[in-house]
């Protein structure tokens, strides 16, 4: 049963402080985001790529969250340095191309970060 | 931005009991996706209806979709107590369709009570 992993499940960390958060997308899935969940503002997508090239990272602060895909196997989230507001669940999805233009999107379990 | 917006935001019933969610968005769709949360867990994949569709089924599962009052509503028969989940709404916006990006709503908060 393929399934998307991210790691590290939990991160608690000082503010200022570099956090990496990595994802393993379904073998097969060509299409990558990233998406961070808060009670407040819901589910909102950060970053999403297609055959690793980066489409869209226009939900991302710039100055401070880097998103890449070194290769298929690993799409990785950095932030740097890091701040209390970005406390958040971070989830992985990868997707396919179904048909008519429709993507199927595939979650992970998510990273639980904790900044103090 | 949001584009979906699920009504409730929470659900109290008995097992047994059908569940109603509905969802409204903003601007021509491709499709509406249906997806469940779990406390704790990803987001899961529901149940997908295209525009040109009205009514789609999948097991306890009925998802409406009128595209002339941009919404859709969540049918969930004979709910059970692992029916507990937050339900999302997600649309890909018609000329961003293609690119396969969701927007997703903030949820309805389905408690089940056995």
């Amino acid at each position: 049963d393929a399934r998307v992993t991210q790691t590290p499940r939990h991160k608690v960390t000082e503010m200022g402080q570099e956090v990496t958060m990595r994802c393993q997308p379904i073998l097969g899935h060509n299409t990558v985001f990233w998406y961070r969940q808060t009670m407040m503002q819901g589910l909102e997508l950060l970053a999403y790529f297609r055959n690793r090239a980066p489409l869209d990272d226009s939900g991302m602060p710039k100055d401070r969250f880097s998103a890449e895909m070194p290769d298929a196997t690993l799409a990785t989230l950095k932030i740097q340095p890091s701040e209390p507001r970005d406390s958040a669940v971070y989830f992985c999805a990868s997707g396919f191309y179904r048909d008519r233009g429709t993507y199927e999107q595939y979650f992970g379990p998510g990273t639980r970060l904790t900044v103090t | 931005s949001q584009q979906g917006e699920e009504d409730p935001q929470a659900l109290s019933i008995q097992e047994g009991e059908n569940a109603t969610m509905n969802c409204s968005y903003k601007t021509s769709i491709n499709n509406l996706q249906w997806y469940r949360q779990n406390s704790g867990r990803g987001l899961v994949h529901l149940i997908l209806i295209r525009s040109n569709e009205r009514e789609k089924h999948s097991g306890r599962l009925r998802v409406t979709l009128d595209t002339s009052k941009k919404s859709s509503s969540l049918l969930i028969t004979a709910s059970r107590a692992a029916d507990t989940a937050s339900y999302f709404c997600a649309t890909d916006a018609l000329n961003g369709g293609s690119q396969g990006n969701l927007i997703f709503g903030k949820g309805t908060k389905l408690s089940v009570k056995p």
